[in-house]
């Protein structure tokens, strides 16, 4: 089935460093969301974009809905330890009384002290 | 907590069974969307139900089935399981299951249940 290309598969970083990860579809979406998920749970969003182009924040998160609407970016700045799970893209389209989402491959991100 | 309660939470069982995975959406919420996640895999979209009815149709296969009921818990059932059908499977919920302004397609995820197929 379709799924969103996210890169990197995984990242292992320093407590206190940036993180960028990103996600690139063949496919324009109307919507574009970030989740996380900690071990053993299931994911929680994070963050929700709208419109091509929107730059929005949440805390130390911040993410893009690309111009294309075939992409989007997330940024993590100073990473702490809590930050650990896997992270994911998602693309929603809706067509009629359907809302379909599909979601990105995940980032792994590890943090280390 | 999201509000979403799966059950079993693990479960395992043989090749060739049969099993029900069951969900019970947050209060209010008239969608439930089912998705599997096996290991190191992302998720896949399984299917969705607004309000009893089917609305959106992913990578199910023929041996999978779910439903609705009219107290909005969803049931997803899995037959003639084959190794490859050991994974997590996801139910989420959301207010909004139409096209309308302002749907975020936020989605309310529940813990998982856990199948290990042997």
């Amino acid at each position: 089935g379709q799924q969103l290309n996210q890169s990197p598969q995984s990242m292992f970083i320093q407590e206190g460093e940036d993180v960028s990860m990103n996600c690139t579809s063949s496919s324009i979406f109307n919507t574009w969301l970030w989740y996380k998920q900690d071990p053993g749970e299931g994911p929680v969003l994070l963050i929700a974009l709208y419109k091509a182009g929107e730059l929005t924040s949440n805390g130390r998160l911040t993410a893009q809905f690309g111009i294309t609407r075939k992409d989007s970016f997330l940024n993590i700045s100073a990473s702490i330890p809590s930050d650990v799970g896997i992270y994911f893209c998602a693309g929603q389209v809706r067509t009629g009384t359907a809302s379909k989402l599909t979601f990105g491959t995940g980032t792994r991100l590890q943090v280390t002290l | 907590d999201s509000g979403v309660t799966q059950t079993p939470k693990h479960l395992i069982t043989a090749t060739g069974q049969r099993v029900t995975l069951r969900c019970s959406p947050r209060s209010g919420d008239l969608s439930v969307y089912w998705y599997q996640q096996s290991l190191d895999q992302g998720l896949q979209f399984l299917i969705q139900y607004y309000n009893g009815e089917e609305r959106a149709k992913g990578n199910i296969l023929e041996r999978f089935s779910a439903q609705q009921f009219p107290d909005l818990h969803s049931e997803l059932n899995l037959s003639s399981l084959e190794l490859g059908d050991s994974a997590l499977y996801f139910c989420a919920s959301s207010s909004r299951g139409l096209a309308l302004l302002g749907n975020t397609g936020e989605l309310f995820f529940g813990e998982g249940s856990r199948l290990t197929v042997l």
